[in-house]
């Protein structure tokens, strides 16, 4: 299985910083990798696929990025709606891996 | 908009089988594969498996002796059993719908999860 791996676990953060979550999986997986955000009680939601293609109706503030081991998800200006967890998940072979998630919290 | 409505038994006992039910508003399983992916506390996400709309499975080589994953087409149903349930199944259940897109540049499927039920808290304990 492919070992996905996120840092930090966890983050504390203020409205209006620029933030940057970072994702590495265990082998080359070119852009087959996903963002998502899950707010407690709450799925998944798709933020971002392919690795850097923002899902249709999300605010352009969120952004990925990389290819091959390394990427990032990117909130360019945090606004209060965004402190959640985030997790990675691959999509180039099964059986489909996640990371562990990055807990966003308010500084 | 589509949306998935998950139900079943959230308290099981050690060895009894978890039977989770998923209902998708849309009325076709065609054109897409559908999932159903657990979340604990201790193993973080994991992906149980899928099935396509022709009913091939793909399961989870560290589940796949005790899973069935099926669907119901006459229902727009999508089902899950995992049977000699342990405390380690102890998790939140969601079922989802994964999506192919195909990246026309590069040539390339990708595939992602879009769309999520509501998930079912599944509490195994004697």
């Amino acid at each position: 299985d492919i070992q996905m791996t996120q840092s930090p676990s966890s983050l504390s953060a203020s409205v209006g910083d620029r933030v940057t979550i970072t994702c590495r999986a265990s082998q080359n997986i070119n852009t087959y990798l996903n963002w998502y955000q899950q707010k407690p009680g709450k799925a998944p939601k798709l933020l971002i696929y392919a690795a850097s293609t923002l899902q249709s109706g999300l605010p352009s503030r969120f952004s990925g990025g990389g290819s091959g081991t390394d990427f990032t998800l990117t909130i360019s200006s945090l606004q209060p709606e965004d402190f959640a967890t985030y997790f990675c998940q691959q999509s180039y072979s099964s059986p489909r891996t996640f990371g562990q998630g990055t807990r966003l919290e308010i500084k | 908009q589509v949306q998935l409505q998950q139900w079943g038994a959230g308290l099981l006992k050690p060895s009894e089988t978890l039977s989770l039910a998923c209902s998708v508003s849309t009325g076709s399983f065609s054109g897409y594969d559908w999932s159903w992916i657990r979340q604990s506390p201790g193993k973080g996400l994991e992906w149980i498996g899928d099935i396509n709309h022709f009913g091939d499975t793909n399961y989870n080589p560290s589940l796949k002796s005790r899973v069935t994953i099926s669907l119901d087409r006459s229902k727009n149903q999508l089902s899950l059993n995992l049977k000699s349930v342990t405390a380690a199944d102890t998790a939140v259940y969601y079922c989802a719908r994964e999506v192919l897109w195909f990246r026309e540049l590069l040539y390339q499927n990708h595939y992602y999860f879009d769309y999520w039920g509501q998930g079912t808290l599944v509490t195994v304990s004697s």
